[in-house]
């Protein structure tokens, strides 16, 4: 059974406090690896697909990477504005495009 | 473009009612996808739809029913609610559905269930 962890569950950061946020998966045959940011009340929002172990995708203060059981989500000196809940989701070899979601990272950054 | 739109945007049921959920998107893709959100258990997948003309269970889909209408539309029915469906549900497409393929969210719909 295809499996996402992410953690941690919250995080608190100060404007400019660079961190990063851990998704672990166990699928079989990983087809893809997404990362989605999602505000209170809204929809999933699209922010990056890893497909190989190395793969790195840049997109202003974020930067998703890639390994062969993990990806990180890094937040350069980030903004209030960042502030919102990252999903991880993996989609597995017999999935067939069905994505498997972590649970998320709630993420508030304070002035 | 609107990409992923979602009727209505809120709904208050009582047990035992029907209702159907709306879901469309312009993107002209062949698959689409119903997923609820719950308080700590993340988003999970109910019904998708390959393509036109297929539907099939995810996992979680007792209590519900779906319909691919055309390539546009893929509606969700509840045909007797019960408070264990209060959740917010999420509709989604992707191009061909293949794996690997991102998927795109509409914005949402609230169901309270009394």
């Amino acid at each position: 059974e295809d499996q996402v962890t992410q953690s941690p569950e919250a995080l608190r950061l100060q404007e400019g406090e660079s961190s990063s946020l851990n998704c672990s998966y166990t699928v079989s045959g990983l087809r893809g690896l997404f990362w989605y940011r999602q505000d209170p009340g809204k929809g999933p929002e699209f922010l990056f697909t890893l497909y190989s172990a190395g793969e790195e995708k840049e997109k202003e203060r974020l930067k998703a990477t890639l390994t062969k059981k993990e990806s990180f989500l890094h937040i350069t000196a980030p903004k209030p504005e960042d502030s919102a809940t990252y999903l991880c989701a993996a989609a597995g070899g017999t999935s067939y495009g069905k994505l498997t979601f972590g649970q998320g990272t709630i993420l508030t950054v304070h002035p | 473009n609107a990409g992923v739109t979602q009727t209505p945007k809120f709904q208050v049921l009582k047990t035992g009612q029907s209702m159907t959920l709306q879901c469309a998107q312009d993107m002209n893709h062949n698959s689409m996808y119903w997923y609820r959100q719950d308080p700590g258990m993340g988003l999970r997948l109910i019904y998708y739809s390959a393509s036109e003309g297929t539907t099939d269970k995810g996992e979680v889909p007792n209590g519900y029913n779906v319909s691919r209408l055309n390539k546009r539309e893929f509606s969700l029915r509840l045909e007797s609610a019960a408070p264990s469906q209060t959740s917010v549900y999420f509709c989604a497409s992707s191009g061909t559905g293949t794996g690997g393929e991102t998927q795109y969210f509409g914005p949402g719909t609230r169901l309270l269930v009394l």
